[in-house]
């Protein structure tokens, strides 16, 4: 069984339109998070979620709205689809809140046209 | 979060090992070192952490300075699939202002 998995792995969509990733974690952990990689690799943060409560939120347009309806579970909304949305997107947990050891997931390569 | 510098690739024979070096020279005291690797087209994974002393797993070993100011992973014998990319990250480890911050990490070629 996959640690933590997100759905899609790509999502290609025109500009203007809305959409969600899914990300599930069957590790048991109680946080979990949103990274976003850009076209030049780097690896920024988004969001992170303790126990369903939103405990880190970056400087990210309010287009973006995590949902944790479990601690199992993060997803990842976005509206009005930007080109410079255009990233791959991480799903991660961890155990506690502690950056410890954190899974991520496979990620989801999102471009927008 | 404290900045790091890491060199940006390294080349490394296959069975050799490979030594990677970052500095962190502004470090605070609660905040410990991170190394992460991200091989093309996955998720990055977790490989060690530590705070002063040096540590050793199944995947690597960390040695950090006693000043802390610097530490080296060292992945003793390196092969094909330790190709990656690899962060050092320095951070609290728990807190809401702890998160990490990826940079730009080192490039690790492992070659035949």
């Amino acid at each position: 069984d996959t640690a933590v998995s997100q759905t899609p792995k790509y999502l290609v969509t025109q500009m203007g339109n809305d959409k969600s990733i899914k990300c599930e974690q069957n590790l048991g952990h109680d946080t979990m998070y949103w990274y976003k990689q850009d076209s030049k690799k780097f690896l920024k943060i988004m969001f992170s979620y303790n126990n369903k409560e939103l405990i880190i939120n970056e400087t990210v347009p309010n287009r973006f709205s995590p949902k944790s309806p479990d601690k199992a579970h993060l997803n990842l909304h976005i509206n009005s689809l930007e080109l410079g949305d255009s990233a791959v997107y991480f799903c991660a947990s961890s155990r506690g809140g502690s950056n410890e050891k954190l899974f991520f997931g496979s990620g989801t390569q999102l471009s927008v046209l | 979060d404290a900045k790091t510098t890491q060199p940006p690739s390294m080349d490394c024979a296959e069975g050799r090992a490979a030594n990677l070096p970052c500095n962190h020279s502004t470090i605070s005291g609660n905040e410990y070192v991170y190394w992460y690797r991200q091989i093309h087209s996955q998720g990055p994974q977790y490989i060690i952490h530590g705070l002063k002393n040096n540590e050793t797993n199944e995947m690597a070993s960390l040695i950090i300075t006693e000043d802390r100011k610097s530490s080296t992973l060292i992945l003793p014998h390196a092969t094909l699939r330790d190709t990656a990319v690899y962060y050092c990250i320095v951070s609290p480890l728990r807190g809401t202002a702890s998160k990490l911050t990826f940079g730009t990490g080192t490039r690790l070629q492992v070659t035949l």
